[in-house]
């Protein structure tokens, strides 16, 4: 049972344009979320969360919106530069924040050209 | 400071074998868990530890067990290997244990392919 989709394998962008990454979940339970990005032969960083309190985290070029009725959420880049080409992944912890364990999605590379 | 370490970086094992892989995590980083990652897939959740205890298992057979030691290094391994468990396994540290992924820093995995 997949609880957290990414259903675009990947995405192509010019440089300068905006990137829009989309997740969705089915745990509506679930009540925080991350995105990492992950670059080959390096382990996933850390971009952004959101609360579910919250609809929008912002954090320089990268926003974060949250539908929560949708359940739904997405990871916008403006404007997306040549570095920003990697795999991103969204992810929600299990239980809360309380828990350690991430339940990830499959993730959607993001190819952005110059 | 020194990053999460993972060893080896590669590994090539042929099938029924076993393998151990190992990870530091950063110094004074307490909690570790383990993730493997197979195309399609992402990234699915092994265990975590912390304080040498197991807190959290993930949906896998028990051919995939692992341990924490005193000063918080971590080891995973993999018995009667199978062509499936082909994949890159990640480890991540966090100061403390719970933290829903703030605080995460990921090594950068082990490639382990079983032929």
């Amino acid at each position: 049972d997949q609880q957290v989709k990414q259903n675009s394998p990947s995405l192509s962008v010019q440089e300068g344009r905006i990137s829009i990454l989309n997740c969705d979940y089915t745990n509506s339970m679930f009540d925080y979320f991350l995105w990492y990005k992950k670059y080959p032969a390096e382990g996933p960083t850390f971009l952004i969360s959101i609360s579910s309190i919250k609809d929008k985290n912002e954090d320089g070029r990268f926003t974060v919106f949250l539908n929560k009725s949708a359940k739904h959420l997405s990871l916008h880049i403006v404007p997306s530069q040549p570095g920003d080409s990697a795999v991103y992944f969204c992810a929600a912890p299990t239980g809360g924040t309380s828990y350690g364990k991430l339940t990830f999605g499959q993730g959607t590379i993001l190819t952005v050209h110059p | 400071k020194a990053g999460v370490t993972q060893t080896p970086r590669y590994l090539i094992k042929t099938r029924g074998q076993q393998v151990t892989l190992s990870c530091s995590p950063i110094s004074g980083h307490r909690s570790v868990s383990w993730y493997q990652q197979t195309p399609g897939q992402g990234l699915q959740f092994l265990f975590e530890y912390f304080s040498e205890t197991q807190r959290n298992k993930g949906n896998f057979p028990g051919r995939f067990s692992g341990r924490q030691f005193s000063n918080s290094r971590s080891e995973m391994n993999v018995s009667t290997l199978e062509l499936g468990d082909s994949a890159l396994y990640l480890c991540a540290s966090s100061p403390n244990p719970g933290q829903g992924g703030h605080g995460y820093t990921f090594g950068s995995g082990t490639r382990l392919t079983v032929v």
